[in-house]
């Protein structure tokens, strides 16, 4: 079968090493993904997201995977800086006008120079 | 740049106590959330307006919570009584009429002693 990645909680990289971190979604009908950081005491800030008609989207030193067979998002950070530490969340919804954002379990993402 | 502003950044309240937060959106953002975010979880919806009516208030606490949106643009949380379970980031957001993207204020964070 085919092999997804597993959400882990934690995740510790070297500055200049690709990171990569999954998500699980819940909802088959969910069409519409977001990917958020988080830094400590702040709110959440839009990263990138990407509709259920794509597989695969590019932002600035991201790319986010969508594979709908298995539920599963992944956010794939090249490059991994100092800056990017913080606590990543998934957030599924319908792409309706007024639906609300289900979040994921974050992953707490630290890179150590 | 255009934010979503919340005050206070930190309440700290005595049990049975009243606190009230308050957000006001991006200009001309339509849809606002009240999110709740426990510590080392995700955020998860108590509230959701479209311009000044309730969409969604199915996991508001009713006995306690209360919120309105009177004139469609700020917004108003208030708990009363205060509980210890209630020691959490308060997280308000806005989205443009016919988006689904929310972007964040940097929240309350409650503390009930």
């Amino acid at each position: 079968g085919e092999s997804v990645g597993l959400h882990l909680p934690t995740l510790s990289v070297q500055e200049g090493d690709n990171s990569i971190i999954n998500c699980a979604y819940s909802n088959s009908a969910s069409d519409y993904f977001i990917w958020y950081k988080q830094e400590s005491g702040k709110g959440p800030q839009f990263i990138i997201d990407i509709r259920s008609n794509m597989d695969k989207r590019q932002g600035q030193r991201v790319t986010v995977l969508l594979n709908k067979t298995v539920k599963h998002l992944s956010l794939q950070i090249a490059a991994t800086q100092p800056g990017d530490s913080a606590v990543y969340f998934c957030a599924e919804t319908l792409n309706q006008a007024g639906t609300a954002l289900i979040f994921g379990k974050g992953t707490t993402l630290s890179v150590s120079s | 740049e255009a934010e979503v502003a919340q005050s206070p950044r930190y309440k700290i309240t005595e049990k049975s106590q009243a606190v009230a937060f308050w957000c006001d959106p991006i200009s001309g953002h339509a849809t606002l959330y009240w999110y709740r975010q426990i510590l080392g979880q995700g955020p998860e919806l108590l509230v959701q307006f479209q311009d000044e009516s309730v969409v969604d208030d199915s996991q508001l606490p009713k006995d306690r919570f209360s919120a309105e949106r009177l004139k469609g643009v700020d917004s108003t949380l208030k708990i009363q009584p205060a509980e210890l379970g209630d020691s959490a980031m308060y997280l308000c957001a806005s989205s443009l009429g016919g988006r689904v993207e929310a972007f964040f204020g940097q929240g309350t964070r409650l503390t009930v002693v």
